[in-house]
């Protein structure tokens, strides 16, 4: 069973562009999760996901940011018009979604952002 | 406000000795929580997870306890090999609706050889 997978594992972009970061969950887990680890800093959530609806964006910055979880593919984490402060490590992770046991979450390796 | 703080930042410490982490947290009304390991420009990897209910989990040579009441947890690592040098992270799972976890800012942990 291959784990949380991201691509890119590092990307580069120049400001003004934009970013899309993938993530493919673990077979049978319905539940995505995206944290933002800038330098020097601890992980912080961003945006918590399942199929088709976003349950918790509470992490999200209100301009730029936006994810999805379509039926069919990728969760996707887009950055619209990256600036400098964007560049961070964003990493995914995802839980089968089981309701009244341990939910644990499984870390992909991450997608390092440089934005230049 | 919800905030999980891990003391110390960095430790070092000779190869073969008992050393504890430590991981404090604001609010006891916690779901779980959970020791990752990071590797320098690695994802994260899971070590224990310590249900509310629950005091300690161990696993080889790590041990982790939680008490709530005072809103810490320590994690043991017994007789430190120079492959644990890593950065050790504390998450917390608050309840709710939301599964999402809460971090620390870790322990930068090197083990001299």
């Amino acid at each position: 069973n291959a784990g949380v997978m991201q691509n890119p594992r590092h990307l580069v972009r120049r400001r003004g562009q934009e970013a899309r970061l993938r993530c493919s969950p673990m077979k049978g887990h319905s539940h995505v999760y995206w944290y933002r680890q800038l330098p020097e800093e601890g992980l912080k959530f961003m945006v918590y996901l399942q199929k088709e609806n976003i349950i918790d964006e509470s992490g999200m910055p209100k301009e730029r940011f936006s994810a999805e979880f379509p039926k069919e593919g990728p969760s996707i984490l887009r950055i619209q018009q990256v600036v400098r402060g964007d560049s961070a490590a964003y990493f995914c992770a995802s839980s089968p979604g089981l309701a009244g046991v341990t939910d644990t979450q499984y870390f992909g390796p991450g997608t390092r952002l440089t934005v230049l | 406000k919800q905030e999980v703080t891990q003391i110390p930042a960095a430790l070092s410490v000779p190869e073969g000795e008992n050393l504890v982490l430590n991981c404090s947290f604001t609010d006891s009304a916690i779901y779980n929580l959970q020791w990752f390991r990071q590797d320098p420009g690695k994802g994260l990897t899971s070590l224990l997870l310590i249900q509310s209910s629950q005091r300690e989990q161990t696993s080889g040579r790590l041990n982790a306890s939680l008490d709530k009441s005072s809103g810490r947890s320590t994690l043991y690592i017994a007789a430190s090999q120079p492959g644990d040098s890593a950065t050790y992270l504390c998450a917390v799972r608050y309840g709710g609706a939301t599964n999402k976890l809460i971090f620390g800012t870790g322990t930068l942990l090197a083990v001299q050889p």
